[in-house]
């Protein structure tokens, strides 16, 4: 089975300040993609950061970095220099490529920049 | 470009009362998707079309769910008679061919409540 587990419901961080999200999940699968989506109040869900899993190197996208830990299966997301607008829903999720295309989520943690 | 687009954005209906929400996807992007998240609990794959057809429904839950693709173009999913379990926000994404280069484009989801 599929599955993508995010321990943290909710977390709050200080403007300015870095925090990071936790993100394990479980495939059998050796070849698939990890993303973060992000998904603001009442706004769509948008891609954050992508990293395919035969890539060693950490993705990073500006403020936005994860730790990749393939054997582990543990996908993080650092944010870095936090900002208002970081405040969303964030969602843990990979693809198996060729196989439906469906992405498998986790639950989400709900971010709070606190000013 | 226009993004995917939902409607509505919120529904509250009755319990056996039909509701029918609408996708209507990126021009060109010939693959369609339906996810669900009920609350508190990870969002959940429905179904995959490639243009008018369904290419994957296991993520349906039951008959009382009914989707179609006319045309190739935007998209309905009905639920029919609407139960309280059915309450949660459906989210629809278009992709083209390769879904794990650039992703999905996800809408902003229809929040459906069921009393």
């Amino acid at each position: 089975a599929q599955t993508v587990t995010q321990s943290q419901p909710e977390m709050s961080v200080q403007e300015a300040e870095t925090v990071t999200l936790s993100c394990t999940y479980d495939t059998s699968e050796n070849n698939y993609y990890l993303f973060w989506y992000k998904q603001p109040p009442s706004r769509q869900m948008i891609l954050v950061i992508r990293q395919e899993a035969y890539k060693q190197q950490n993705a990073t996208e500006n403020r936005f970095s994860v730790n990749f830990q393939k054997a582990a299966k543990s996908f993080s997301l650092k944010i870095s220099d936090s900002q208002l607008g970081d405040t969303a829903m964030y969602f843990c999720a990979f693809m198996i490529p060729n196989t439906g295309n469906q992405f498998y989520f986790g639950t989400g943690t709900s971010l709070t920049v606190i000013p | 470009e226009a993004g995917v687009t939902q409607f509505p954005s919120h529904s509250v209906i009755e319990k056996g009362q039909t509701v029918t929400l609408r996708c209507d996807p990126i021009s060109g992007h010939d693959n369609l998707y339906w996810y669900r998240r009920v609350m508190g609990k990870e969002i959940k794959f429905l179904l995959h079309f490639v243009k008018e057809s369904k290419q994957d429904e296991s993520g349906m839950p039951n008959n009382r769910f009914l989707a179609e693709r006319t045309g190739g173009t935007y998209s309905t999913l009905k639920v029919q008679p609407a139960e309280l379990e059915d309450s949660g926000v459906y989210f629809c994404a278009s992709s083209q061919d390769r879904p794990w280069v650039p992703g999905y484009t996800f809408g902003s989801g229809t929040r459906l409540t069921v009393v």
